[in-house]
C-alpha cells in the first residue's frame, strides 16, 4: 500500500465548475498535510497547507479529517489556468522534515 | 534571488557513466534535498541535508552520493548511471523550521541508455 494515495485522475471539468480531490495517507502519526501545484514539465510548488479546522484560501478549500486518515481539495468556479497536477502531500517524519507525496491526480479544464 | 538553481536541464548518460546534478540556492536555507519523480509514482526522496556538513539518506539512496561542504550546494552524484536511474530529479531546499514550504528547483531531465 503506498503511504499517500491519489486518484491519478484525469478529471476533465468544464469552465466555472466545482471539483474535489481526496487523498489518503498510511501513517495516523502524521503531523502536517499540504496540497502542491505542479503544471507539466515544472517543479512543484506549494498551493495550501491543510489544518485540522480547514482552510480557505479564495477558491480552494482544503480539509483533514484525522479519523478517517483523508485530505480533501476542494476548487470552485474552475479556471482555464487550474489545469495542472494536484499533489497530496503528508510530512509523516518531523525528524527528517522530509515530505512524503502522493502520485498526483491531474485536472483539465475545459472551455 | 534567483532561488533553487538546476544544471543541466536535461542529459543523457550511457550505462556505467557518472555524473554530479548540481544545485544552489541563494536563500541561505538550512534544508537541502534531492528528489527523483517517476510516473505514477510521486516524488522520492534520495538524500537530504539539514546543514553544511551534514547529509542523511532518504528513501531511495542506492546508486546515489550527496555533499554538503556550503550552506548554498548540494550536488548529487550518480557512481555508475543505470537505466532504472532515468528519471526526473528535483532538487528542493527550505528553513529548517519551515519543511512545508520548500522550494523546489526547475528540475533535471535524466535519460540512461
Amino acid at each position: 500500500r503506498k503511504e499517500v494515495e491519489q486518484d491519478p485522475g484525469p478529471f476533465n471539468v468544464p469552465e466555472g465548475a466545482t471539483v474535489a480531490f481526496n487523498c489518503t495517507y498510511s501513517n495516523s502519526a502524521s503531523q502536517s498535510f499540504f496540497w502542491y501545484r505542479q503544471d507539466c514539465r515544472k517543479e512543484p510548488k506549494l498551493l495550501m497547507s491543510v489544518y485540522s479546522s480547514g482552510n480557505e484560501d479564495g477558491r480552494f478549500t482544503a480539509q483533514l479529517n484525522r479519523a478517517s486518515q483523508y485530505i480533501s481539495l476542494l476548487i470552485r468556479d474552475s479556471k482555464l489556468s487550474d489545469s495542472a497536477t494536484y499533489l497530496c502531500v503528508v510530512n509523516m517524519d518531523m525528524g527528517r522534515r522530509a515530505l512524503t507525496f502522493g502520485s498526483g491526480t491531474r485536472l483539465q479544464v475545459q472551455p | 534571488n534567483a532561488g533553487v538553481t538546476q544544471t543541466p536541464k536535461f542529459q543523457v548518460l550511457k550505462t556505467g557513466q557518472s555524473m554530479t546534478l548540481q544545485c544552489a540556492q541563494d536563500m541561505n536555507h538550512e534544508y537541502m534535498s534531492w528528489y527523483r519523480q517517476d510516473p505514477g509514482m510521486g516524488l522520492r526522496l534520495i538524500h537530504y541535508s539539514v546543514g553544511a556538513g551534514i547529509t542523511d539518506q532518504g528513501e531511495v539512496p542506492n546508486g546515489y552520493n550527496v555533499s554538503r561542504s556550503t550552506t548554498e550546494d548540494f550536488p548529487l552524484r550518480l557512481l555508475s548511471a543505470a537505466p532504472s536511474q532515468t528519471s526526473v530529479y528535483f532538487c528542493a531546499s527550505s528553513y529548517w523550521d519551515s519543511p512545508e514550504t520548500q522550494y523546489f528547483g526547475p528540475g533535471t531531465r535524466l535519460l540512461v541508455l
